[in-house]
């Protein structure tokens, strides 16, 4: 186990809500990613937080946004939930300066389900 | 564009064969080189990285892998497949500091089956 905890496990939303995640970074690590991964695909990143600050972001609407707290650990916020957004979401923990040859460590994911 | 490609979504191995999972990428200056593991409802595990130094890279259970810089390739080996090997891996690549892409980018993963 990486040390990383998403919570929930499961959801399953509709169409046009709202949904939050939840990440708690391993102990120490400073820089929190988050991915979504569709079925049968990699993960595409989303954004990543490094010292409470968005430090990076991919091709994702507006409509995701995120938060990191003091104690590192972050959260995913959708709005507007649309069926595409069903997938794996995946939280990632590093420690140091983002960019750097470091691994992230990985939790075991929250799927969504949007009906 | 920058990429990674897994050219293969399937890889098929006999227990006891040499493995190998195929990965090369177009990224912009020296990229870090990631490979993770993926099990069924379950998050990525790291199984090693290339930072710099020596072109093979040994990582976690028995893995290892080869960094070609003139191929811009990564490929995953493992000299005697176990069953319990079988799953889905991805490789993935980071830009270093001051690269234009920091972000890890991954392939589409490959479903790596060893039968008994």
């Amino acid at each position: 186990e990486t040390g990383v905890t998403q919570s929930p496990t499961h959801l399953i939303k509709t169409r046009g809500q709202q949904v939050t995640l939840r990440c708690s970074s391993q102990s120490g690590h400073n820089t929190v990613s988050w991915y979504q991964q569709a079925l049968g695909q990699g993960p595409q990143f989303i954004f990543q937080y490094y010292r409470e600050e968005e430090n990076g972001r991919g091709n994702f609407p507006p409509r995701f946004s995120g938060l990191q707290f003091p104690n590192y650990s972050s959260e995913l916020n959708v709005n507007a939930l649309e069926l595409d957004d069903s997938a794996l979401y995946l939280c990632a923990s590093s420690l140091g300066v983002p960019g750097q040859g470091t691994e992230a460590f990985f939790g075991q994911g929250t799927r969504l389900t949007v009906v | 564009a920058q990429s990674v490609a897994q050219p293969e979504d399937q890889v098929n191995v006999a227990e006891g064969n040499p493995l190998t999972v195929k990965c090369t990428y177009s990224v912009s200056g020296n990229p870090y080189l990631f490979w993770y593991v993926q099990y069924p409802n379950r998050g990525l595990q790291f199984l090693l990285k290339y930072i710099t130094g020596d072109n093979l890279v040994k990582g976690s259970y028995g893995f290892e892998a080869e960094f070609n810089k003139s191929q811009t390739s990564f490929h995953l080996k493992k000299p005697s497949a176990l069953v319990s090997d079988s799953a889905l891996y991805f490789c993935a690549v980071r830009g270093r500091p001051g690269d234009s892409n920091y972000q890890l980018i991954w392939g589409a993963g490959t479903k790596l089956i060893i039968k008994p």
